[in-house]
């Protein structure tokens, strides 16, 4: 699976637009971007993916460059609630269970979400 | 909207005792999972299920069970509760096309005394 770098922390005032980098350079073709946020002390929350076209849903848009060595995740319009910590996964989509299943959090980035 | 949800936000337990940990997801899903979830280790696989009554180990299966007898029910068990089992550990389901879509319950936090 390609590895992905994430600025380990980030500041955003709140009621403007998040905007969380991740580089994975060495992506393939078939790997998908993941996103996932967790918030202290609570289980890990998916949030968007994507494969090479832009995509939006009621949490956050996914904008991935061209040549898919990069990506954004954007909250729109961020509020308390989203300080949390992000990840961004890069791995091929599998319809069958194994060890495949296993998705490897690294140390994202931390967003803490300011008054 | 998905719902996985755990028996116990909050588990005490004494070393040698059993312990059992419930999950259940409401949307009809394939696969479901356990993770423990330490600080510096990130997430690690215990053990998954991709259909009833079929399991599959993780990355770290020893020390721990796991029972899936109702599609919307997945059962971590601790056999003999040990220090070291002392985590979070988070429960999840996929669905079947793509599971890295994962969605995960609260966590239950167990202290293993």
């Amino acid at each position: 699976d390609a590895k992905t770098t994430q600025p380990p922390s980030m500041d955003c005032a709140e009621g403007r637009a998040a905007n969380l980098p991740c580089n994975h350079s060495t992506i393939s073709g078939n790997e998908y971007v993941y996103w996932y946020r967790q918030i202290h002390s609570q289980g890990p929350q998916y949030i968007i993916h994507g494969l090479k076209n832009n995509e939006t849903n009621e949490m956050a848009s996914l904008i991935i460059t061209e040549d898919r060595k990069s990506s954004t995740l954007i909250l729109p319009h961020a509020t308390l609630r989203d300080t949390a910590v992000y990840y961004c996964i890069v791995r091929v989509g599998r319809r069958y269970g194994g060890s495949q299943g296993n998705l490897i959090f690294g140390k994202g980035t931390k967003l803490s979400v300011k008054p | 909207d998905v719902k996985v949800t755990q028996s116990s936000r909050y588990l005490v337990k004494r070393t040698g005792e059993k312990v059992f940990l419930e999950c259940v997801q409401d949307m009809d899903h394939e696969n479901m999972f356990w993770y423990r979830q330490d600080p510096g280790l990130g997430l690690r696989l215990i053990y998954f299920s991709y259909d009833v009554k079929m399991k599959e180990k993780g990355d770290i299966p020893e020390g721990y069970s796991v029972s899936r007898e109702k599609k919307e029910r997945f059962s971590l068990i601790l056999e003999s509760a040990s220090t070291n089992q002392t985590s979070m550990y988070l429960c999840a389901s996929s669905l079947y096309v793509l599971q890295e879509t994962q969605y995960f319950g609260p966590g239950t936090r167990l202290l293993v005394l």
